[in-house]
């Protein structure tokens, strides 16, 4: 069946270093990848997307490459601020679907 | 402004006693979705609805019930709550436009079952 793996945090980072949070998945076909960040008492919010191979979501200096060929979307920022300590949930659906598959979520705490 | 609200934010309840979260968006989506979010497994989808008096299980429906009578709103009902229901739940919409997906989630309800 279709799943998503992500790296476990907690992430522990200081400001201006540079991040990285793996994440792979399986399914079958060509899914949809997601980021999505969940800011302290808050909800999810989509942080960026990509839907087909080779594709780079992009969004607030993060990036995610979209890489069939190692079923990854690994998410990246080159200088991480305090105000991006959040979680951090790697996504996936199949375009058109009902279903969205969630990793478990990787926490980052970046220190000042 | 678009967006998902969902009632009530905090609850305590006890074993048994039926309760109904409530959730409504008002950006005229289709398709909208109910998820338990648990420390280690990330969201779980527990009910979705692709349109009005259309719904479907998702992963973890057990114990769960859910209607849509009207597209804007889609209540999660917990008819006897046990404590393995203790979850933080989260209401989703989306929107399906051009070959993209946007999800938008509620603030999240946080139920205790004593």
């Amino acid at each position: 069946g279709n799943s998503v793996t992500q790296m476990e945090g907690p992430v522990t980072l200081s400001e201006e270093a540079f991040l990285t949070i793996n994440c792979t998945y399986t399914a079958t076909g060509y899914p949809s990848l997601f980021w999505y960040v969940q800011y302290p008492g808050e909800g999810l919010q989509l942080l960026l997307k990509a839907t087909k191979a080779d594709d780079k979501g992009s969004n607030k200096g993060f990036e995610a490459t979209y890489r069939k060929e190692t079923t990854s979307f690994h998410l990246e920022k080159g200088s991480v601020q305090v105000s991006d300590s959040a979680v951090y949930f790697c996504a996936l659906s199949k375009g058109g679907g009902f279903k969205t598959i969630f990793g478990a979520g990787t926490r980052l705490f970046v220190k000042a | 402004e678009a967006q998902v609200t969902q009632n009530p934010r905090y609850l305590i309840t006890v074993t048994g006693k039926k309760l109904t979260v409530t959730c409504s968006q008002n950006m005229n989506h289709e398709y909208m979705s109910w998820y338990r979010q648990d420390p280690g497994l990330g969201l779980r989808q527990i009910y979705y609805s692709m349109n009005v008096e259309v719904t479907d299980k998702g992963d973890v429906p057990e114990g769960y019930k859910v209607s849509r009578k009207e597209k804007r709103n889609f209540p999660l009902i917990l008819e006897s709550p046990s404590p393995n229901q203790t979850s933080l739940y989260f209401c989703a919409s989306r929107s399906f436009y051009g070959g993209e997906e946007t999800q938008y989630f509620g603030p999240g309800t946080r139920l205790l079952v004593l």
